[in-house]
């Protein structure tokens, strides 16, 4: 069964760089019928899809984050990976890493959510 | 981008009966070619990712129980519970995956009346 698990620093300072890593057990991050990706939800509030990735690099964005988001796949170790560069308090969110089809983006897997807070 | 408005922001049901939940989009989230409806809902309980419930506007996830479902085409669409349960109790989300950025509504929250 597939299992995603986040891990990362929960706190983070303003102006510095966000980075999580989300570890991929039960499946393979070079499956080639999926993507992974990141989406996240600031605490007591909606969801926001941030990027996906596919095993051969091949990367998304949502554009307002763009310039300062990369999402990256270590395929050895089976693991995403998502840095967020010049992080301010509106970045502080649960982060979920999450696997869809790569035809459609439906999310039907979901890691438990790392919460990071951006505060000095 | 896609903007997708839920209706109610909450809602109280007693036990037993139906809950409606709305999402309309702000532009057709049909694709012409197939006849599909680009939307999923999710329900999510406190402390828990969210689980996907519904795809394609009205295909429920295998496991889910058929007291959920989905129905509507274009921009308005709508998640049924009929016969609520109290493990029903979440913030209900609709997604439209019609196009990039992949939005999400703002959230409904059930509760028991």
């Amino acid at each position: 069964q597939l299992q995603l698990q986040e891990s990362g620093p929960g706190l983070v300072k303003p102006s510095e760089t966000l980075s999580l890593l989300c570890n991929v057990s039960g499946g393979s991050i070079t499956d080639n019928a999926y993507y992974w990706g990141w989406i996240r939800q600031p605490p007591g509030k909606g969801l926001e899809w941030i990027g996906s990735i596919y095993y051969s690099g091949s990367t998304y964005y949502k554009p307002s984050l763009k310039s300062r988001l990369t999402i990256s796949v270590d395929t050895p170790k089976n693991q995403l990976s998502l840095r967020l560069t010049s992080v301010t308090a509106a970045d502080t969110a649960i982060y979920y890493c999450v696997r869809h089809p790569g035809k459609w983006i439906i999310f039907k897997s979901w890691g438990q959510g790392i919460l990071v807070s951006v505060s000095s | 981008d896609i903007v997708l408005t839920q209706s109610p922001d909450s809602l109280a049901v007693s036990l037993g009966e139906w809950a409606t939940i709305n999402c309309k989009s702000s532009q057709s989230i049909l694709y012409s070619s197939n006849r599909k409806n680009y939307v999923a809902w999710y329900q999510q309980k406190p402390g828990r990712p969210p689980k996907l419930l519904i795809s394609w506007a009205s295909s429920r996830e295998s496991g889910v129980p058929d007291r959920f479902s989905g129905s509507g085409s274009g921009t308005d669409f709508t998640l049924t519970i009929s016969g609520l349960q109290a493990e029903d109790v979440a913030v209900y989300y609709c997604q439209q995956y019609y196009s990039a950025p992949y939005t999400f509504g703002q959230g409904t929250k059930l509760e028991i009346k």
